[in-house]
């Protein structure tokens, strides 16, 4: 079945690591996006890519970066500069109009 | 520029009752609108979406909507509501080109009394 895969369920980061969160689909979806969700402020924005090696900013980008080589992939780097990453962060995509597929997550912790 | 609204971010009814979510919106272009469900530490799931065509949308899980433009609102109904139903409902709004990002509302508890 076609889907999006997001890798680890669960991730510790220590202080001052960069980790990244692996977003794989087999969708054929051109346009992928990357939210955090904290509790009780919904979904926000990261970064958004519409084409492959193509990415835009979103409200939220300070502290994170991401790829897209591939039409499949589009992994989201959370760097050191991110002062506060414990969260979680969900994967989507998007092509026509059925709005957007979402993986099922990665809950990020700093330890 | 586009937003979305929900009001109350916590409703609680009773199992059988009606259920009603509130959401409007905001929109300079004609909207697309979604409904999402989240369960714990699960990704979001569609349950309904108004893309233009009919105003009354059935979705899945027995959950409807009607899109009113008059009051740029877009809430979520169920006639009689299950334990099952326990969720956050997010919802969503975007123009209509296929790669338009989506604007999320804050999001509502729902929990169901038995």
């Amino acid at each position: 079945d076609g889907g999006i895969t997001q890798s680890p369920k669960y991730l510790f980061r220590k202080e001052g690591q960069n980790v990244t969160l692996s977003c794989e689909q087999n969708l054929n979806h051109d346009a992928m996006y990357w939210y955090r969700q904290d509790p009780g402020q919904g979904l926000r924005l990261i970064y958004y890519s519409q084409i492959v090696n193509d990415f835009q900013k979103g409200d939220i980008a300070e502290g994170y970066s991401v790829s897209r080589e591939k039409k499949e992939s589009f992994p989201l780097t959370v760097t050191s500069a991110q002062k506060n990453p414990t969260a979680f962060y969900l994967c989507a995509s998007r092509s026509g109009y059925d709005g957007y597929t979402f993986g099922s997550g990665t809950r990020l912790t700093v330890v | 520029a586009q937003s979305v609204t929900q009001l109350g971010s916590h409703v609680s009814v009773s199992e059988g009752a009606l259920v009603l979510l509130r959401c409007n919106y905001s929109s300079s272009v004609p909207p697309y609108l979604f409904w999402y469900v989240q369960y714990p530490n699960q990704g979001l799931q569609l349950l309904l979406k108004y893309t233009s065509a009919a105003t009354l949308v059935k979705g899945i899980n027995g959950f409807e909507a009607e899109f009113k433009k008059s009051e740029t609102s877009f809430h979520l109904t169920k006639p009689s509501a299950h334990m099952s139903d326990a969720a956050e409902y997010f919802c969503a709004v975007s123009g209509s080109g296929a790669t338009n990002k989506l604007i999320f509302g804050t999001g509502t508890l729902l929990a169901v009394q038995p």
